[in-house]
């Protein structure tokens, strides 16, 4: 079983609906990024949080640490919005350790006008 | 203000071929990273660095070597390419995880293939 688990792998919409994207964890975070990666394209970041809730635009993210459990919502949904959207645990740094990112493995999402 | 970028976007490599992969950052950041993205895999570290002069190995450093001469540019040394390193590459930077938790920054990548 991966440490950081996504769902789902892949997920079409229509324009105009709500999207929401989940992301599971196993391991003690200090924080989760959630990340966009257009085809062909770098990684984004999007949002870093440990807690509550955080919005940019049409998009909310928010994390409950007791549950590890994180989700992406966007509202309104548009094709500029297809993409992998991408989830990653950062455990902080302890000692000599740098600090480690793991990432799921990611969602294809597809709009269509 | 340019971020994070990778040079070359794209390489195509011959089985027992070297390249060298280049990675520069303008932000001053203390961390750099090499990763590899498989399809249905996730991202994968490869080697990371957490300061000029120190490298470390990640989850699948075999067939890959760093390099941190300047703060600014890490470098991914492929001696001799096998198609198993066919793969996009990012690398990113990020400030000293000793701040608390900080953003990553992701380069554009670098597909790979290996003939």
């Amino acid at each position: 079983k991966n440490e950081v688990e996504q769902s789902p792998q892949n997920l079409t919409a229509q324009e105009g609906e709500f999207i929401t994207i989940n992301c599971s964890y196993s391991v003690g975070i200090s924080a989760l990024h959630w990340l966009q990666q257009h085809p062909g394209g770098g990684i984004v970041s999007l949002f870093m949080l440990s807690s509550g809730k955080k919005k940019h635009g049409r998009l909310i993210a928010t994390i409950n640490i007791q549950e590890k459990h994180s989700s992406l919502h966007i509202t309104a949904s548009h094709p500029r919005d297809s993409a992998v959207y991408i989830c990653a645990a950062f455990r902080g740094a302890g000692g000599t350790s740098y600090g480690k990112l793991t990432f799921g493995q990611g969602t294809i999402l597809t709009v269509h006008p | 203000n340019a971020g994070v970028t990778q040079t070359p976007k794209f390489r195509v490599l011959k089985t027992g071929q070297s390249m060298t992969l280049l990675c520069a950052q303008d932000m001053n950041h203390e961390y750099m990273y090499w990763y590899r993205q498989d399809p249905g895999m996730g991202l994968r570290l490869i080697h990371y660095s957490v300061g000029e002069g120190t490298t470390a190995k990640g989850e699948v450093p075999d067939g890959y070597n760093v390099s941190r001469l300047k703060k600014q540019n890490f470098l991914l040394g492929l001696e001799s390419a096998a198609p198993s390193q066919t793969s996009v590459y990012f690398c990113a930077s990020s400030y000293s995880w000793d701040r608390g938790w900080t953003e990553a920054f992701f380069g554009q990548g670098t597909r790979l293939t290996v003939v």
